[in-house]
């Protein structure tokens, strides 16, 4: 099947630092990736859903200039937490889509997460 | 209220039937997904059912969509230890398709 990875799977910054976070797609192309966050007990967020060369689309109340996503290849997403606080702490987990699929199938292939501390 | 409700716990003993439960609001969907996230990891893609579809068996996978009550099940028959994991159901939205995800059914399967 589909594989989706990310790099790193844990990190721990010092406050006011920034962080990137890669998300690829190791056997397909894809031409869509979200970005979600997830918090203790609670569902995955939405942050962000970005195609190729283009901008990403942010979810309300997400910080654009603070989680800078970009993708630049069909096979790579990045996603940098700027100025980064411990509020920011999380675990952020990334999926790819090859092509929207017939008849409204939308598969998407998830990454196995990155576990961000931030002290 | 949420667009997508589950219950949060469910505790079974190790053979039996578990059933999670998911209801949602929006009724546009083509599909609707289960998901399972083991400790520490991603989402993995269990199963999924078209919405003209009333049942969808998928060896020890059933899952059951009423459409009336906006309601949808998924039973895993002999549950193992294995099982033992979070469950998500999940809606797409939108002309991309984003995914609307409940905040999950955490299974704990004793032996």
């Amino acid at each position: 099947g589909a594989v989706v990875s990310q790099h790193p799977s844990r990190v721990i910054c010092k406050s006011g630092t920034s962080v990137k976070i890669e998300c690829r797609s190791l056997d397909f192309q894809a031409t869509t990736m979200f970005w979600y966050r997830q918090f203790p007990k609670k569902s995955l967020m939405l942050m962000a859903t970005s195609n190729e060369g283009s901008k990403a689309t942010y979810e309300q109340g997400v910080e654009k200039d603070k989680f800078l996503i970009n993708h630049a290849s069909l096979t790579l997403s990045t996603l940098t937490v700027t100025s980064a606080h411990p509020e920011d702490s999380s675990f952020y987990i990334c999926s790819a889509r090859a092509v929207a699929g017939g008849g409204g199938f939308y598969e998407q292939y998830f990454g196995p997460g990155t576990r961000l501390t931030v002290t | 209220g949420e667009d997508v409700e589950q219950s949060l716990f469910l505790s079974v003993r190790e053979g039996d039937s578990s059933v999670i439960n998911c209801t949602y609001t929006d009724s546009s969907s083509t599909y609707l997904y289960w998901y399972k996230q083991e400790p520490g990891a991603g989402l993995q893609l269990l199963t999924y059912i078209f919405s003209n579809m009333d049942m969808k068996q998928d060896q020890r996978l059933t899952v059951l969509l009423n459409k009336k009550d906006k309601h949808l099940s998924l039973r895993i028959a002999d549950t193992q230890t294995g099982d033992s994991a979070i469950y998500f159901c999940a809606g797409a939205r939108g002309s991309q398709g984003n995914l609307i995800f409940g905040k999950g059914t955490k299974l704990s399967v004793k032996p």
